[in-house]
């Protein structure tokens, strides 16, 4: 069965970097764009970038340059984000999404608990 | 970038017709997906390309878009449908959420 699954929850201090891995299982890795979508406790969806695990391309909002960094691994099927210089603001559950060819998010990691405090 | 804005809440009864809007500039123009977020859970993909659903996702649950406006409609509405809706499209090869409506059953 097609799945992502991301790693656990993190609790990190203000200017920390943090990593968060998603790996896919039941479908080819390589064939679909993994997008990166945050949601901050009681608010909406925010997009935050995309790889392509086929290219290694990436693609990102500016407002993240220079904190934001997306890569994948073909080899063992994972995607990973990191950001660094944590901000409280960036306390967030953080979820992978598969691309779907037309354009939809048609399957979503469980999603990964950052936690930013001092 | 564009912006798709959703009604923060919307009520309805059990077995009642309920529709949620998203609107945005030429909206009708690009492809509408919307997504069903319950609580502690990941999004799920409800509708795609504006009216299709995927496998697995109940016929109660359809979508249209047109002119400045998606809209998503639950007929016959079931308490396990009172969840958060986002609509979604692509702005420029970025991908835009709406705000989210939370969905009460009542």
């Amino acid at each position: 069965q097609e799945q992502l699954v991301q790693s656990g929850a993190e609790v990190k201090k203000p200017g920390a970097s943090v990593r968060v891995s998603c790996r896919a299982s039941g479908y080819m890795f390589t064939n679909n764009e993994i997008n990166w979508v945050r949601q901050a406790p009681g608010q909406g969806l925010e997009w935050m970038g995309w790889m392509n695990p086929a290219s290694g391309t990436t693609g990102h909002p500016q407002r993240f340059q220079g904190r934001l960094t997306l890569t994948g691994d073909p080899s063992i099927d994972t995607a990973y984000l990191e950001l660094s210089s944590l901000l409280s603001e960036d306390t967030a559950v953080y979820y992978c999404a598969r691309r779907a060819h037309h354009d939809f998010f048609d399957l979503w990691g469980h999603g990964t608990l950052v936690a930013v405090s001092s | 970038s564009s912006e798709l804005t959703q009604p923060p809440s919307v009520s309805v009864s059990p077995g009642q017709t309920v529709s949620i809007t998203c609107s945005g500039d030429k909206l009708g123009d690009k492809f509408a997906s919307w997504y069903q977020q319950k609580p502690g859970q990941s999004p799920l993909l409800i509708i795609f390309q504006d009216y299709k659903r995927p496998s697995g996702i109940p016929v109660r649950f359809s979508g249209s878009n047109s002119g400045n406006t998606a809209t998503l409609t639950i007929s016959g509405t079931q308490a396990v449908d009172e969840a958060d809706y986002y609509c979604q499209a692509w702005d420029s090869n970025t991908p835009v959420f709406g705000g989210g409506t939370k969905l009460t059953v009542v």
